[in-house]
């Protein structure tokens, strides 16, 4: 079935560098969606992508998708002790109406 | 409102035990899924339904079954519980029919243990 791969599985940066996690997929994806999930919560829904090409901001934090529809990545700059946590991508996939996700990156920030 | 609950936050149970996972939202969804979450599996969507009678599997499906006979609830049942369902559930929830389509709500979860 339709799996997304998520690269790298842990990131550890130290305050105020930047953080990148990458998406991929085998097949086009008609939209991509992210997730941050903060440690013992539960995953909460950031953004969609659905356009190729499409790039969005949300204050420090950039998001896109790739111009085949096949990849996408999350840019976090200037990283904050609020940002750790672990950033799931998912996609379409898991059965005919459901929603797969990747394995996630957990960002790890050194003060 | 109080989006999506789950009940109960944690469970202990023994092999061979059943239970029912419960979840319930109140943003009128019509859909709604389970996933569970093991340490560096991601999420896993086990089943999900599109609306009030219908339900389908997802990846991994066996094991548990659920039932949608209200637009607000969606339990999970575990038929005889194993230790490899020893996970956190997570129920979410969708105002769109196609979950690929939607922002997902999440619950807070259900952590559970079989010994």
């Amino acid at each position: 079935g339709q799996q997304v791969m998520q690269i790298p599985q842990y990131q550890h940066v130290q305050e105020g560098e930047d953080f990148t996690t990458y998406c991929n997929s085998s097949t086009t994806l008609s939209n991509i969606q992210w997730y941050k999930q903060r440690p013992g919560g539960h995953p909460v829904f950031l953004i969609q992508l659905v356009k190729s090409g499409e790039v969005k901001k949300q204050k420090r934090l950039t998001f896109q998708f790739g111009e085949a529809k096949k990849n996408s990545s999350l840019h976090i700059t200037a990283t904050q002790t609020t940002d750790v946590g672990t950033y799931f991508c998912a996609g379409p996939g898991g059965g005919a109406d459901g929603l797969t996700f990747g394995k996630g990156t957990h960002l790890i920030i050194q003060p | 409102n109080a989006g999506v609950t789950q009940t109960p936050k944690f469970q202990v149970l023994k092999t061979g035990q059943s239970m029912t996972l419960q979840c319930a939202q109140d943003m009128n969804h019509e859909y709604m899924s389970w996933y569970r979450q093991d340490p560096g599996m991601g999420l896993r969507l086990i089943h999900y339904s599109v609306g009030a009678g219908i339900t389908d599997q997802g990846e991994v499906p066996n094991g548990y079954n659920v039932s949608r006979s209200t637009t607000e609830d969606f339990p999970l049942r575990l038929l005889s519980a194993a230790p490899s369902q020893t996970s956190v559930y997570f129920c979410a929830s969708s105002y769109s029919s196609f979950a690929a389509e939607g922002e997902q709500y999440f619950g807070p979860g259900t952590r559970l243990t079989v010994t």
